[in-house]
């Protein structure tokens, strides 16, 4: 099955300085591969995908994704981090299993503490 | 336009009980997937469903019931609740079925179900 794994529990970053929130994945095939983010309280919010191309994605918020196939990671990074940038952030992979249609199976979340 | 709507927002069920969860898709979308997200954890899926056919369905008991209707609207019932079901179910709407995988799902806000 197509997994991801988020090896980090929580980052912290001070703010105004670079942040890395890590992934890596599992597949068979070509990944499809997508960062969310969620607030307290909220549902997920999309952030960024990689299907094919450039291996340097950029979304939402200026967040970008670097896919890297060689080290099997989607890394997920902005240049200057904010205080607004602290949520629970989630890495996912579309499964390939004919059962499940579409799916997006999700890592278990890293959890972004910026402080002033 | 309106996002995605899941009511109610919260509820608390007893154990044994049944319950039914609904989400309104985004005007135009055609396909609903439902994702249970326990505490500390990533999204699961449950399922899928387009054009009012279920097309995926995750690794859940057969207490775990959908549909959808005409309108595109859907609704997740459960049977038999358990203290496990405890969660924030989460509804996600797309366009189309295949785009949605390349282009990122809309998800609602949840419902916050506790059972006691």
């Amino acid at each position: 099955a197509q997994s991801v794994a988020q090896p980090e529990d929580q980052v912290n970053v001070a703010e105004g300085n670079p942040l890395t929130v890590k992934c890596t994945y599992s597949v068979s095939g070509n990944p499809y591969l997508f960062w969310y983010v969620q607030y307290p309280n909220r549902g997920l919010q999309f952030l960024l995908k990689y299907i094919t191309g450039d291996n340097l994605v950029k979304g939402s918020y200026g967040f970008e994704a670097e896919f890297n196939k060689s080290q099997t990671s989607f890394h997920l990074k902005k240049p200057s981090a904010l205080v607004s940038d602290s949520a629970l952030y989630f890495c996912a992979v579309r499964d390939a299993n004919s059962n499940s249609g579409y799916a997006l199976n999700f890592g278990k979340g890293t959890s972004l503490l910026v402080t002033p | 336009d309106a996002g995605v709507t899941q009511s109610p927002t919260h509820l608390i069920k007893t154990r044994g009980q049944h319950v039914t969860l609904r989400c309104s898709p985004i005007s135009g979308h055609k396909s609903v997937s439902w994702y249970q997200q326990v505490l500390g954890q990533g999204p699961q899926f449950i399922f899928q469903y387009y054009e009012k056919e279920e097309r995926g369905r995750g690794n859940f008991p057969d207490r775990f019931s959908a549909r959808q209707f005409p309108n595109y609207s859907s609704e997740l019932n459960v049977n038999a609740l358990l203290l496990g079901d405890s969660a924030l179910y989460l509804c996600a709407s797309s366009r189309l079925l295949q785009r949605a995988s390349n282009y990122g799902y809309t998800f609602g806000s949840g419902t916050r179900l506790t059972v006691v």
